[in-house]
C-alpha cells in the first residue's frame, strides 16, 4: 500500500456533465500529480500541484482543472465531459525535497462517459 | 520531445524462469531518471525499480534488475525466478531531473504460467 487513496473508484457520467475526482496524498508528501490512462495506453501527465500551486501541465485543455488543499489532498475537475475523457485517472504523490522523482500512486478512479 | 517505447505488448514466462522486458527512450537531456512500474489488476501502479542516468551501475532490487545502456537509450528489465504474483502490466517510465512529469511507455502485459 502506498498510502494514496482516491475516490470514487468508479464513476459514470454523461457527455457535457462535470465531474470531481478526489485524492488523499501519502502523509508528508507535498506534491500531487494527476495522470490519465486510456484503455491500452500508458498514463499521460495532466498536471502537478506543489504547495497548492499548479507546477506544470501536460497537453490537456483548460476544462481539466485542479486544486490542492493545505492538507495536501487534491481534486481533479473536468468540465463539459467528452466521450474521450473515459479513462482511468491516477493520482500520485511525492516529496519535492527528495527530488520528487519517486511517485506513489493510488488505485485510480475509472471514469466512464456515456 | 521525450518518448518511451515498449515494443512487446504481451509476454509470458514459466514460473521460476527468467524474462526480460524491453524499453527504449528518446531524449536530448543528459540528466534523468528511469523507472519500471508494475500495474496489477488492482490498477495501482507500484514502483519496481529506479535508475539514475548518471550512474553506470545497473540497479537491482531482489529478483528485479535492469540493463541500462545510456548510449543506446535502452533500459530493459530482467525478472529472475518469476512468480505468479509477477503477472501484471509493466510500464517503463522516464523523468528529466529538472522536470515534473513522467513519460510512460504503452506497457507490456506479462503473464507468469504455473
Amino acid at each position: 500500500e502506498t498510502g494514496v487513496t482516491q475516490s470514487p473508484t468508479h464513476l459514470i457520467k454523461t457527455r457535457g456533465q462535470q465531474v470531481t475526482l478526489r485524492c488523499s496524498s501519502q502523509s508528508g508528501h507535498n506534491t500531487v500529480s494527476w495522470y490519465q490512462q486510456a484503455l491500452g495506453q500508458g498514463p499521460q501527465f495532466i498536471f502537478q500541484y506543489y504547495r497548492e500551486e499548479e507546477n506544470g501541465r501536460g497537453n490537456f485543455p483548460p476544462r481539466f482543472s485542479g486544486l490542492q488543499f493545505p492538507n495536501y489532498s487534491s481534486e481533479l475537475n473536468v468540465n463539459a465531459l467528452e466521450l474521450d475523457d473515459s479513462a482511468l485517472y491516477l493520482c500520485a504523490s511525492s516529496l519535492k525535497a527528495d527530488g520528487g522523482e519517486k511517485l506513489f500512486f493510488g488505485s485510480g478512479t475509472q471514469l466512464s462517459v456515456l | 520531445a521525450q518518448t518511451v517505447t515498449q515494443s512487446q505488448p504481451e509476454m509470458s514466462v514459466q514460473e521460476a524462469e527468467t524474462v526480460t522486458l524491453s524499453c527504449t527512450y528518446d531524449t536530448s537531456e543528459n540528466n534523468y531518471y528511469l523507472f519500471w512500474y508494475k500495474q496489477p489488476p488492482s490498477r495501482q501502479m507500484i514502483l519496481v525499480i529506479r535508475q539514475e542516468a548518471y550512474k553506470q551501475q545497473n540497479a537491482t532490487e531482489n529478483r528485479f534488475s535492469v540493463n541500462f545502456q545510456k548510449a543506446a537509450k535502452s533500459f530493459s528489465l530482467k525478472i529472475s525466478d518469476s512468480q505468479l504474483g509477477d503477472t501484471a502490466m509493466y510500464f517503463c517510465a522516464f523523468m528529466i531531473s529538472t522536470g515534473n512529469q513522467f513519460y510512460f511507455g504503452t506497457g507490456t502485459s506479462l503473464t507468469v504460467i504455473p
